[in-house]
């Protein structure tokens, strides 16, 4: 079957600590995605990469870090200058003119 | 840059009835609009999607227009069921790099 995987669903950390979410997708798209959703609010774009090897900030990129080695993987790194880290975290795939396909999302506890 | 906007935030509704949620975007020039599906603590399902050049989609008891001239598009729902409670999640991309913004969501309650 072809889809996102997200992991893990669940992750706690302690403050100060860097965390790293996995994303990895089966459907050969380009462009991949990375949201962030807090209580309330809409998903906020914080990384995008439409090709391998190239990614590009959103809206809300600071303390966070990406990398896009292969086409299948775009991990996510939340690093201890994100002031308020703890949030739902969800991951896309998708080409121009086709649905947007997502990832289950993980759930991001820092304490 | 594209602003997207979802009325109403909340709906409560009993079982049966047709409802339309609504959603507004700033950027005329949009590549294509989806609309989603979120279920509490899960990722969002694509339920349909509308090209720049299209007026409307269907799927079974779902149909969503897309009205570029007057910035709005419309998911209506038919005879509302229970299980069609959920948070309905509209973007549209704009040409060019094609960046879906996400509106906030209508929260949906249908009650039997």
């Amino acid at each position: 079957d072809g889809g996102i995987t997200q992991s893990p669903k669940y992750l706690f950390r302690k403050e100060g600590q860097n965390v790293t979410l996995s994303c990895e997708q089966n459907l050969n798209h380009d462009a991949m995605y990375w949201y962030r959703q807090d209580p309330g609010q809409g998903l906020r774009l914080i990384y995008y990469s439409q090709i391998v090897n190239d990614f590009q900030k959103g809206d809300i990129a600071e303390g966070y870090s990406v990398s896009r080695e292969k086409k299948e993987s775009f991990p996510l790194t939340v690093t201890s200058a994100q002031k308020n880290p703890t949030a739902f975290y969800l991951c896309a795939s998708g080409d121009r003119g086709s649905p947007l396909h997502f990832g289950n999302g993980t759930r991001l506890t820092v304490t | 840059k594209q602003e997207v906007t979802q009325i109403p935030a909340a709906l409560s509704v009993p079982e049966g009835e047709n409802l339309v949620l609504n959603c507004s975007f700033t950027d005329s020039a949009i590549y294509n609009l989806q609309w989603f599906r979120q279920d509490p603590g899960k990722g969002l399902t694509s339920l349909l999607l509308i090209q720049s050049s299209q007026r409307e989609q269907t799927s079974g008891r779902l149909n969503a227009s897309l009205d570029k001239s007057s910035g709005r598009s419309t998911l209506y729902i038919a005879a509302s069921q229970p299980g069609d409670s959920a948070t309905y999640l509209c973007a549209g991309g704009t040409g060019g790099s094609y960046i879906p913004t996400f509106g906030r969501g209508t929260s949906l309650i249908v009650h039997p």
